[in-house]
């Protein structure tokens, strides 16, 4: 089962303005973790927040955690073209007998336009 | 250089003829996995892997064997593909082998299969 999704599923921004994703999950987790995926290619991550911090910043990117809401989101400033991609969020989840599972929401699809 | 490779990349196939993916990485990562991803459905998890020998199913498992006899290699098997199984798949590698594999993620460029 599907831990987190994705707010909004699309989004779509003018060139240098900012752009805000949010992800919510219904159990309790270790660690969130954010990637990104141009289209048809792998993923990429790109930062991932432990479940006792509250905020993380690489570069332009910003993420966010509040365990009391079950909820995260990402902020990318200043947003480029090269931005546009799709944007996961991955939580980890006990899957029962000792063992945890990364799941991963649907994603936002990002269009940066120029 | 740190990767995971897959391969084929592009395969197209008829039902019914077995198949074989395979995914191989090189940072001695002790965590591995499989995913399918589907338009509308995002990442689903087939089967994952905390070490040699030991494999979990995940999501969606069914249709689907692996094998982890070695740690750097994680074969997908198809042994009687179907039409609902064309999909683009990834592979990933993380270092954590404990409880709580959570580690960062490194994937694989994708297999994109069609089963006609």
């Amino acid at each position: 089962s599907q831990q987190g999704e994705e707010d909004p599923q699309a989004l779509s921004i003018q060139e240098g303005e900012n752009a805000t994703m949010n992800c919510s999950y219904k159990t309790s987790i270790n660690n969130l973790q954010w990637y990104r995926q141009n289209s048809g290619r792998g993923l990429v991550h790109l930062i991932l927040i432990r479940s006792n911090e509250r905020e993380k910043h690489s570069g332009r990117l910003r993420v966010t955690l509040d365990t009391s809401k079950k909820s995260s989101s990402l902020l990318i400033t200043a947003s480029r073209a090269a931005d546009t991609a799709s944007y996961f969020c991955a939580t980890d989840a006990y899957s029962g007998a000792g063992s945890y599972q990364l799941t991963f929401g649907k994603g936002t699809k990002l269009s940066v336009i120029p | 250089e740190a990767q995971v490779t897959q391969n084929p990349r592009y395969l197209i196939t008829v039902t019914g003829k077995k198949l074989t993916v395979t995914c191989s990485q090189n940072m001695n990562h002790e965590y591995m996995s499989w995913y399918r991803q589907d338009p509308g459905l995002g990442l689903r998890q087939i089967y994952y892997s905390m070490n040699v020998e030991v494999t979990d199913k995940g999501d969606v498992p069914e249709g689907y064997k692996v094998s982890r006899k070695e740690k750097r290699n994680f074969p997908l098997i198809l042994e009687s593909p179907s039409p609902n199984q064309t999909s683009l798949y990834f592979c990933a590698s993380s270092l954590s082998a404990g409880i709580i594999p959570t580690d960062t993620q490194y994937f694989g460029p994708g297999t994109r299969l069609t089963v006609l």
